[in-house]
């Protein structure tokens, strides 16, 4: 079975500093991965995805995410911090070998804090 | 193009009432999961629904059921409300011809029970 282990509940930057929130998975299929983020109060957004194509994965608002299968890793990074970015960030794992269904395995999620 | 769109937003009940969650999907979808995510955690996979039928399901009891109708919205039924039943109810939608694995979230329906 598929998990994913986000290290760090919490992290805090100041604002302009480097955003590194990590994510290790665990898959016994080429995993299809993802980070969402969740502002307060609301559902889950997108920030970018990995679907075996390139290791390099950008995405929007400036993240991006470098796959590893050697480390079976896949942190979100993004130079510079900005306020806006203060969120809760989700990795998650799909599998899509039951039948090409779409069922996501998430972390328990990093909360980022962004201080002036 | 509308997309997932979730009601009730917020709503509190009592131990041992039922409640009705209800979803519509993204335009172009016609699979619905549903996630559960309780306070400080991840959201936690209940089930999914593909063609009217109930196609996965996650550890959740028998209390939680689900329905889709034709036009792919989708209910979610929860029986006998515990305390630890409040949370958020997320509804996620994505097309079997994408095949990507992403799902589309809706904002979601916070329930209290108390």
């Amino acid at each position: 079975a598929q998990s994913v282990t986000q290290l760090g509940s919490h992290v805090s930057v100041s604002e302009g500093a480097l955003v590194l929130l990590r994510c290790n998975y665990s898959s016994s299929v080429p995993p299809y991965l993802f980070w969402y983020v969740q502002y307060p109060n609301q559902g889950l957004q997108l920030l970018l995805k990995y679907t075996s194509a390139a290791t390099l994965v950008k995405g929007i608002n400036g993240f991006e995410a470098e796959f590893k299968k050697s480390e079976t890793s896949f942190h979100l990074t993004k130079p510079s911090a900005h306020m806006s970015d203060a969120a809760e960030y989700f990795c998650a794992v799909s599998d899509l070998t039951q039948g090409g269904s779409e069922k996501l395995v998430f972390g328990k999620g990093t909360k980022l804090t962004v201080n002036p | 193009d509308a997309g997932v769109t979730q009601s009730p937003t917020h709503l509190i009940k009592t131990r041992g009432q039922q409640v009705t969650l209800r979803c519509s999907p993204k335009s172009g979808h016609d699979t619905v999961s549903w996630y559960q995510q309780a306070l400080g955690q991840g959201p936690q996979f209940i089930f999914q629904y593909y063609e009217e039928e109930e196609r996965q399901r996650g550890n959740f009891p028998d209390r939680f059921s689900g329905h889709q109708f034709p036009n792919y919205s989708s209910e979610l039924n929860v029986n006998a409300l515990l305390l630890g039943d409040s949370a958020l109810y997320l509804c996620a939608s994505s097309g079997t011809t994408a095949n990507t694995g992403e799902l589309f979230f809706g904002e979601g329906s916070r329930l209290t029970v108390l």
